[in-house]
C-alpha cells in the first residue's frame, strides 16, 4: 500500500549546521509530495511542496527534490537556525478511487543549539 | 483569519464518559477531517467530510462519531471513552481534494483517557 517514511529523531544539530532529514515513499500512483511543520504549540503548517517529478520545493530557506527514481523527498536547510526547532512532518497526496488520499509520516524532531 | 480552531487543547476523561471536540474554520472550505496521532505514529484519518451534510468514515472511525450541519464546524464526538482513544487529535480543512492540495490544520487537542 502507500506509504510514508522518514527518518526517526529527534536530530539535535548547532545553530549554522546543515539539515537533512530523510524522507522515502511508496505510492501506487503518481504523488503530491509535501513537507509540513509543527511549532510547539501550534497545528501543522505547510513548509513546501512538489507536484511532479524534478520539482523543487522551497521555503523558508528550505528545499527538496522530488526523486521519483528513487522515491524521496529529502528536507534540507544549508543553515539552520534556534527557530527551526519543530517537527517536520512528510507526506504525500494519491488520487485513490476517484478522490484524493493523505499519508503522513510519523514526523521527526529537530532541535537546534545555539 | 483565524484559521481553524480547536477546543479544548487539553482533557482528561474517564474511561466511558463521552466529549465532544470542536472544530471550526474560517477559511470557507468545503472539505474538512479529523486525525489522531498516537506516540511515534503517523496521522490516521478518522473522518473526513466534503461539505455541510455530507460525511464519510476514514482509517480508524471505530469509537467516533461526527456531524457537519454547516460549512465552518466538524465536530467529534467520543462516546464511551476508552484508554485506546488516548492519543492527539488534529482537525484540518482544505479548499479541495486533489493534486498538490495541501491542507491547513488546527493547534490540536490532547486527550488522555483513564
Amino acid at each position: 500500500g502507500d506509504s510514508v517514511t522518514q527518518m526517526e529523531g529527534p536530530v539535535t544539530l548547532s545553530e549554522e549546521a546543515f539539515l537533512t532529514i530523510n524522507c522515502t515513499y511508496t505510492a501506487t500512483g503518481y504523488p503530491s509530495l509535501f513537507w509540513y511543520v509543527q511549532y510547539p504549540g501550534e497545528g501543522l503548517q505547510l513548509l513546501l511542496k512538489a507536484t511532479k517529478a524534478d520539482d523543487k520545493g522551497s521555503n523558508k530557506g528550505f528545499e527538496a527534490t522530488y526523486r521519483k527514481e528513487t522515491t524521496s523527498f529529502h528536507l534540507e536547510k544549508g543553515s539552520v537556525q534556534v527557530s527551526d526547532s519543530a517537527v517536520y512532518f512528510c507526506a504525500l497526496s494519491v488520487s485513490q478511487g476517484g478522490t484524493y488520499k493523505y499519508i503522513f509520516g510519523t514526523g521527526t524532531r529537530l532541535k537546534v543549539l545555539a | 483569519n483565524a484559521g481553524v480552531t480547536q477546543t479544548p487543547k487539553f482533557r482528561i476523561l474517564k474511561i466511558g464518559q463521552s466529549m465532544t471536540l470542536q472544530c471550526t474554520q474560517d477559511m470557507n472550505h468545503n472539505y474538512m477531517y479529523w486525525y489522531r496521532q498516537d506516540p511515534g505514529m503517523g496521522l490516521k484519518l478518522i473522518y473526513y467530510s466534503v461539505g455541510a451534510g455530507i460525511t464519510d468514515k476514514g482509517e480508524v472511525p471505530n469509537g467516533y462519531n461526527v456531524s457537519r450541519s454547516t460549512t465552518e464546524d466538524f465536530p467529534l464526538r467520543l462516546e464511551l471513552a476508552a484508554p485506546s482513544q488516548t492519543s492527539v487529535y488534529f482537525c484540518a480543512s482544505s479548499y479541495g481534494r486533489g493534486r498538490g492540495i495541501e491542507q491547513y490544520f488546527g493547534p490540536g487537542t490532547r486527550l488522555t483517557v483513564t
